[in-house]
């Protein structure tokens, strides 16, 4: 099945370690590419997103994201993580023939202590 | 510009009632989707709207329905509400179809 997959469920880090969140999509064809952050209690807000061009894409507070269109990947880093960036990551895909219904991951929790 | 609003923000029904729960996009934006979050199942998508149209529907039953209003206001409704409809309901707009969505707070929904 067509499908967004988030291989780590939870990943714990301390303060200053480097951060990567795997994301893999099994949907062919042109595809548009988003990392959103859930804070606690707070909504879904938008990382980065990648409609074509540089597959290395930046986004806001120094988060940045991979296309890999061999791999269908699209990978999460940031070098040094802070205690404010727990929260829990979504990856998700549009694919231009479907408008704009995203299809998520099932998320990645990631807890920072300082 | 203020963000996308959904209300109420709670919601607490039994089984049988209906519901319906209401959207504001963000302003301009022309495009507004929904969808259902829950520990189990994640972050689902359930239908969008654009120019009144509904242009994509996921794989939800027919109990659940939507509709958007000429000045891109939506709404959803579930009717007959089952245990398993308690969820997170999500809304999300965009400026145009098939552009970046932004989301609102949700609205909670405890199905008893």
């Amino acid at each position: 099945a067509q499908s967004v997959s988030q291989h780590n469920h939870h990943v714990i880090l301390s303060e200053a370690a480097s951060l990567e969140l795997g994301c893999n999509y099994s949907y062919g064809g042109t595809v548009n590419l988003f990392w959103y952050v859930q804070y606690p209690g707070q909504h879904l807000q938008l990382l980065l997103k990648y409609f074509s061009g540089d597959p290395l894409v930046k986004g806001i507070k120094g988060f940045e994201a991979e296309f890999i269109k061999s791999k269908f990947s699209f990978n999460l880093r940031k070098p040094s993580v802070q205690w404010s960036d727990t929260a829990e990551y979504f990856c998700a895909v549009s694919r231009n023939q479907a408008g704009t219904a995203l299809i998520f991951g099932k998320g990645t929790t990631l807890s920072v202590s300082s | 510009k203020a963000g996308v609003t959904q209300t109420p923000r709670y919601l607490i029904k039994t089984r049988g009632q209906q519901v319906t729960l209401s959207c504001s996009p963000i302003s301009g934006h022309r495009s507004v989707s929904w969808y259902q979050q829950t520990p189990g199942q994640g972050l689902q998508f359930l239908f969008e709207y654009f120019s009144e149209t509904q242009r994509n529907k996921g794989n939800f039953p027919g109990r659940f329905s939507g509709r958007q209003f000429s000045n891109s206001r939506s709404e959803m409704n579930v009717s007959t509400l089952e245990l398993g409809d308690s969820a997170l309901y999500l809304c999300a707009s965009s400026q145009q179809y098939q552009e970046t969505q932004y989301f609102g707070p949700g609205t909670r929904l405890l199905v008893l």
